[in-house]
This record gives structure tokens, C-alpha cells and sequence, in this order.
């Protein structure tokens, strides 16, 4: 079947430009992240949607930052006013849940370049 | 703040070889383990996960958890060239939840050469 998919695979941008990356998640998976991997850097988490629960967004290093899920499906990761070192690659998760288990299945992810 | 600590690498074993790649964690409250595989220029994708004390085998890997001593590690015998990659272990950011956002340590890179 699909897997979770992502657009666009890459993205160069002027610094103070507005970016949209968007993320569909498997079919019928009911949470969906955003992680973030920069050069020379671990996966970072960012925010997190589960069903019809608010969103987590504790991970979201700025207010630049921003996501939503329409339709508990697809999810789109907003960055305004973009600086360099947001230039990483954004990856999107989605899992499904059996009792205490979870596996998160990832996209190839967005890569971004902030000139 | 939780943290996960791996030798970054890189590891190089030869073909056949039994490669170990070790990941510790600073909080005795961690439920769950993850075991990643990530390819240069790929996604990571999930190989294995421990919840339980001991060892857990799947074909070729075994993850191997000591809760006692704060360590998970993930065993790949006969290696082959296909394996050469990131292995990045993850555990669950709320304590004590086995489910939910991941903090993933910064991954050992693995060459097998033939």
C-alpha cells in the first residue's frame, strides 16, 4: 500500500520568505508528526497531531512555526518569515497504535534551503 | 530533558561480521526503545523495537535492553553491505509512555565493506 508522502522533496527559498510543506499520512493512521533533521544533527521532534485532540506542539522552536491537520488527515507544516537555520530536512511521521504499541512510519521528507 | 547518547561512528566491520551498535539513556523511566535504520539521502525506517529486559531477535538482529544499566543495543549478524547505514535509537519523550513523539539520538553510522 502507500506510504506517507510529502511534498514538495525539495524547496530553496529566500531568507523572510513564507514556506508550506505538506505531509499525507497513511491511510487511516490517526497520528501524524513533524520531526526535523539538520546537518550534523539528531531527528528533532516538532509538533504532533492525534486524532481530534489538540495538536502537541511543544516542540515548535519559534512562532514562525505553525501546523494543522484538516480533516484528520492531511497536515501541512507552515515556516513564515523563513531564516537559514531553518534550512534541514522536514520529515513527516504517521503510525497506527495496537494497545501499548506504536510504529511511526516516515515520509522522505522536504528537504529546505534557506538562501 | 531526556537524552540519548550513541557512538556516532563510524563502525566498520567486514562482511559476515557481527556489528553492535550501543545507544544509553539518561531516564530510568523509559518504557520503550526504538531501533531506526536510516540510508544516506532516506527516511528512517523502523527496524526493531524492546520493551522488556533482554534480548529480542528478528532474522538478523537482536536488540539486547538492560534497564538495570541504562542501555539498549542492537546486534547485526552476518553483515552484509546493504546494512551500511545510519542506526539511530529513539525512546518515547513522555516518561513512563511507550507511544508518542520520539527523541532520537544522533545515530552510529555503520560501513560494512565486502
Amino acid at each position: 500500500g502507500a506510504g506517507v508522502s510529502q511534498s514538495p522533496s525539495n524547496k530553496v527559498t529566500e531568507k523572510g520568505k513564507d514556506v508550506e510543506l505538506r505531509c499525507d499520512p497513511i491511510s487511516g493512521h490517526t497520528a501524524l508528526y513533524w520531526y526535523r533533521q539538520s546537518l550534523g544533527q539528531g531527528l528533532e521532534f516538532l509538533i504532533y497531531f492525534q486524532g481530534n485532540s489538540a495538536p502537541d506542539k511543544s516542540g515548535l522552536p519559534s512562532d514562525r512555526f505553525s501546523a494543522e491537520r484538516t480533516g484528520g488527515s492531511v497536515s501541512t507544516l507552515t515556516i513564515q518569515r523563513t531564516q537559514q537555520e531553518d534550512s534541514a530536512v522536514y520529515l513527516c511521521a504517521s503510525s497506527h497504535r495496537v494497545g501499548p504499541q506504536e510504529t511511526q512510519y516516515f515520509g522522505p521528507g522536504t528537504r529546505l534551503l534557506v538562501l | 530533558q531526556k537524552e540519548v547518547e550513541q557512538n556516532s561512528g563510524p563502525l566498520s566491520v567486514p562482511e559476515g561480521a557481527i556489528a553492535s551498535l550501543n545507544c544509553t539513556y539518561s531516564d530510568r523511566g523509559s518504557q520503550s526503545f526504538f531501533w531506526y535504520r536510516q540510508y544516506s539521502g532516506k527516511s528512517p525506517e523502523l527496524i526493531m523495537f524492546i520493551y522488556s529486559n533482554g534480548d529480542k531477535e528478528d532474522g538478523r538482529f537482536t536488540a539486547q535492553l538492560n534497564k538495570a544499566s541504562q542501555y539498549v543495543s542492537l546486534l547485526i549478524r552476518d553483515s552484509q553491505p546493504s546494512d551500511s547505514a545510519t542506526y539511530l535509537c529513539a525512546v518515547p519523550l513522555d516518561r513512563g509512555s511507550t507511544l508518542g513523539r520520539l527523541y532520537f539520538g544522533r545515530g552510529t553510522q555503520l560501513t560494512v565493506w565486502p
